[in-house]
């Protein structure tokens, strides 16, 4: 099946930095959204992008579907930001939604 | 209007017995899917439904079994609980197959 690939496993920012999160898939997919996980286990949408590039707010994405990866970008980041993000992709070829979800970047914003 | 909702928030439940979490979609979605998350690791897919029809199978045991009712709510069924079954369940909705996917805010099952 495809694998899905993120880095860095963690990250520590001071509040106001910027970052980079990466996320590598394996295989053509069909949907590629972003994650926030908060504290209390919810996921919450950022970014729908199985291509091209968006941008809400401080956050902003890519996906660059022929060479099988996306960015997440996180400007002047605040400790808000903090949690897991999630990096999950449903195959090209596939009947419905299966998402296979990527093992995650637990970032931490200290202030 | 109303998010991906689902019931219980939590639980805790015996070895060896039975539970049915419920997901309400949001209005109008068609699609719902389950998600087991275990502590320390990204969800693992469990079942779509999709107009009332299984439409994918993750590789859980058979003791894992779910359904989607006229209204497009759903219910994930375990039996015979093991310790191991102890994780957050997440569902998902959306309008279509394939479309952006939605989820509620999970119920953390305890198996002691």
């Amino acid at each position: 099946g495809i694998q899905v690939e993120q880095s860095p496993p963690d990250l520590i920012l001071q509040e106001g930095a910027n970052s980079t999160l990466r996320c590598n898939f394996s295989d053509s997919v069909n949907n590629l959204q972003w994650f926030h996980q908060n504290p209390w286990g919810q996921l919450i949408n950022l970014f729908y992008i199985p291509s091209g590039t968006k941008q809400n707010g401080r956050l902003s994405a890519t996906t660059v579907a022929t060479e099988r990866y996306s960015l997440l970008y996180i400007s002047s980041s605040q400790t808000t930001d903090s949690g897991v993000y999630f990096c999950a992709v449903d195959r090209r070829d596939n009947y419905g939604q299966n998402f296979v979800f990527g093992p995650g970047t637990r970032l931490s914003v200290l202030p | 209007d109303a998010g991906v909702t689902q019931s219980p928030t939590h639980l805790i439940k015996t070895r060896g017995q039975h539970v049915t979490l419920r997901c309400s979609p949001i209005s109008g979605h068609k699609s719902v899917s389950w998600y087991q998350q275990v502590l320390g690791q990204g969800p693992q897919f469990i079942f779509q439904y999709y107009e009332k029809e299984e439409r994918g199978r993750g590789n859980f045991p058979d003791r894992f079994s779910a359904r989607q009712f006229p209204n497009y709510s759903s219910e994930l069924n375990v039996n015979a609980l093991l310790l191991g079954d102890s994780a957050l369940y997440l569902c998902a909705s959306s309008l279509e197959r394939n479309t952006e996917a939605f989820f509620g805010q999970g119920t953390r099952l305890t198996v002691v």
